[in-house]
């Protein structure tokens, strides 16, 4: 158990709606990231969070929005879903900004598989 | 931004066997991380290792930022070894991240 907490496991939703996943990072971890795997993507960053602030935005699509709360838990919005959003979404949280100091391990839960139809 | 190279993209064992997998990475960089993806989609950190050498068990990596690689060997391998491994690399200030495209091994009884 990595300590990074993900909600939910699995979604299955129809073109066009709008989800909700939830990350809570390990107690302590003031970074979060997010990350989408598909089968034909390989494993994409998509945005990365520090204490509050958007840090580093990767490959998100302007239909993904996120946000990290003042309990530092994070939500990452899909909206006008396609089928090619299908994919498994991955939390993952660190101490400190990534590099900034040494031993900066990132850690991920178990994601959350997105099943679009 | 920074490209990450893995190989081989395959690589299939016998129990027992020992193997290397290679990460090539294109820029500077100060972190760098091995993960292993098991069959059940668990992302598990294996190293935290910018630069040097650190083992684990029948696991051990040696990155050489100086040459832009990193190693990762893993003897006595065992069927529980397979599944996707994968390197990643972190921006030294802006933090966005870069997963290489993974190897994928398959250690047979």
């Amino acid at each position: 158990d990595s300590g990074v907490t993900q909600t939910p496991k699995h979604l299955i939703t129809a073109t066009g709606q709008r989800v909700t996943l939830r990350c809570s990072p390990r107690s302590g971890d003031l970074s979060v990231y997010w990350y989408q795997q598909s089968l034909d993507q390989g494993l994409q960053f998509l945005i990365q969070y520090y204490n509050g602030e958007e840090r580093a935005k990767g490959n998100i699509l302007e239909r993904f929005s996120a946000q990290q709360f003042p309990d530092l838990h994070s939500e990452l919005n899909l909206s006008s879903l396609e089928l090619g959003d299908s994919a498994l979404y991955f939390c993952a949280s660190s101490v400190a900004l990534t590099g900034a100091s040494s031993g900066n391990t990132i850690y991920f839960g178990e994601g959350s598989w997105l099943t679009v139809v | 931004g920074i490209q990450v190279e893995q190989s081989p993209p395959d690589l299939i064992l016998q129990e027992g066997a020992n193997s290397t997998l290679r990460c090539n990475f294109s820029d500077s960089v100060n972190n760098l991380q091995w993960f292993h993806q098991n069959p059940w989609g668990q992302l598990i950190n294996l190293f935290y290792i910018p630069s040097g050498t650190k083992q684990n068990g029948r696991l051990s990596a040696t990155t050489v930022a100086t040459e832009r690689y990193s190693l990762l060997y893993i003897s006595s391998s065992q069927t529980t070894d397979s599944g996707v491994y994968f390197c990643a690399t972190f921006n030294t200030n802006a933090g966005k991240s870069t997963f290489g495209d993974g190897t994928t091994l398959t250690v047979k009884p």
